[in-house]
């Protein structure tokens, strides 16, 4: 079984550029996860996702940050424009939803922001 | 906002003996606490769940206790291998899926 799926896994741009990644989960995994992970930290939650509805956001910083879940199942998370405090590691994690769960994450895109 | 902390100095131990690692939070209880390994340059991996009302649990070689009255969780992996070497993180849920990651303990296992 395929694990979940981010692209790119590297990606270097100048401050106030976009960015998108992109994030194919688990096939059947309802609850999606988009993470940001800074250097020696743990995972910081942006933004959840039950099937195409984001149940929680108020992590993500709106005014330059938006992400989407079309048909619910592979999802996109864009910057726009990025500032030299984005780079970081993107990391997607999906499970099944419920209670208990545990999150399956992909390799992350590791963003630079030059 | 809850406060989550894990070892920042890494742990280094000797290959066959028993590492514990500690994760410590503030404010209230969640509804159960994970543990992740997590590899240079690549996503945490679950390891262990346990939930609120239980005390303990293992799998293999790896134990997880906790204590809701010390708001704490401790993670143990018994005769440790080099293959163990990586970074461990507890996460915490609450509201069912909203999770909260610790900045995780580097463990370094010695031959």
């Amino acid at each position: 079984e395929a694990g979940v799926v981010q692209s790119p896994r590297y990606k270097i741009i100048e401050k106030k550029q976009p960015v998108a990644f992109w994030c194919n989960p688990i096939s059947g995994h309802n609850t999606l996860y988009w993470y940001r992970q800074n250097l020696g930290q743990g995972p910081e939650l942006l933004i959840r996702y039950e099937n195409e509805e984001a149940v929680d956001d108020s992590q993500l910083p709106k005014d330059r940050f938006s992400a989407e879940r079309l048909k619910g199942v592979d999802s996109t998370l864009k910057i726009q424009p990025a500032e030299l405090g984005d780079s970081a590691v993107y990391l997607c994690a999906s499970s099944f939803g419920g209670r208990d769960n545990e999150q399956f994450f992909g390799p992350g895109t590791r963003l630079t922001v030059l | 906002s809850q406060k989550i902390e894990q070892n920042s100095e890494a742990l280094n131990i000797q290959e066959g003996k028993t590492a514990t690692l500690t994760c410590n939070y503030t404010n209230y209880s969640p509804a159960y606490l994970q543990w992740y390994r997590q590899d240079p340059g690549r996503g945490p991996v679950f390891l262990l769940l346990i939930r609120e009302n239980e005390k303990e649990k293992r799998k293999e070689r790896l134990k997880v206790t906790f204590d809701t009255t010390l708001k704490q969780s401790l993670f143990h992996i018994t005769a440790s291998q080099p293959a163990d070497s990586a970074t461990y993180l507890c996460a915490l849920a609450y509201n069912f899926n909203k999770f909260y990651f610790g900045s995780g303990t580097k463990l370094n296992v010695k031959p």
